[in-house]
């Protein structure tokens, strides 16, 4: 069973440039999370979206923004780049049946320079 | 709101001695209560979980941890290090009502041969 695939993996990106990642997810997986990671912030959490619908946001700036596809294939864009959006972006995906864990990809390495 | 507290932000032991990791959690109802580790350049990986029953858990590589609801901890042990378990070791906690991970700040684990 194919796990969670995000692309790029890795990303330079100027500032003032906006990017869009990709992610997607186990097959059947429904549920779509985005996570930023920076050493100063730790884990945090951007969005959540099921059925093409998102369910829940964190508190991001509105230049953080997210869709997902009828596949459930998700994707995440950041737009006016600043240089502390730099940071590793991970997507999880869960079945939404109960209590699971989520399974997360190998997450995309942006770097704003 | 909930929120996660990993005592440790680094953590050396030995190799072949016990790796006890803490994790305390506040939620205003029962929690799911996960363990994720991080290797260098990696996404998470589910390591456990709990979610209802046995408060006891057994997860993936030997780790065990220990759901105690009057002390809101969640501690993470395995009795023998090994080099393999270098690595970047994170609480989280999913209410659930919510549909997303609120993490601890991370506790990186160091092995001494």
């Amino acid at each position: 069973k194919a796990g969670v695939t995000q692309t790029p993996r890795y990303l330079i990106k100027t500032r003032g440039q906006q990017v869009t990642l990709s992610c997607s997810p186990i097959s059947g997986h429904r549920s779509v999370s985005w996570y930023q990671q920076t050493p100063g912030q730790g884990l945090q959490f951007l969005f959540e979206y099921f059925s093409e619908t998102q369910r829940n946001k964190g508190n991001f700036p509105g230049r953080f923004s997210g869709r997902q596809f009828s596949n459930s294939r998700s994707e995440m864009n950041v737009s006016t780049l600043e240089l502390g959006d730099s940071a590793l972006y991970l997507c999880a995906s869960s079945s939404d049946r109960g209590p699971l864990g989520y399974t997360f990809g190998s997450g995309t390495r942006l770097t704003v320079v | 709101a909930q929120s996660v507290t990993q005592l440790g932000s680094h953590v050396s032991v030995s190799e072949g001695a016990l790796v006890l990791l803490r994790c305390n959690y506040s939620s205003s109802v029962p929690p799911y209560l996960f363990w994720y580790v991080q290797y260098p350049n990696q996404g998470l990986q589910l390591l456990l979980k709990y979610t209802t029953g046995a408060t006891l858990v057994k997860g993936i590589n030997g780790f065990e941890a220990e759901f105690k609801k009057s002390e809101t901890s969640f501690h993470l042990t395995k009795p023998s290090a090994h080099m393999s378990d270098a690595a970047e070791y994170f609480c989280a906690v999913r209410n659930a009502a919510g549909n997303k991970l609120t993490f601890g700040g991370g506790t990186r684990v160091l092995v001494k041969p």
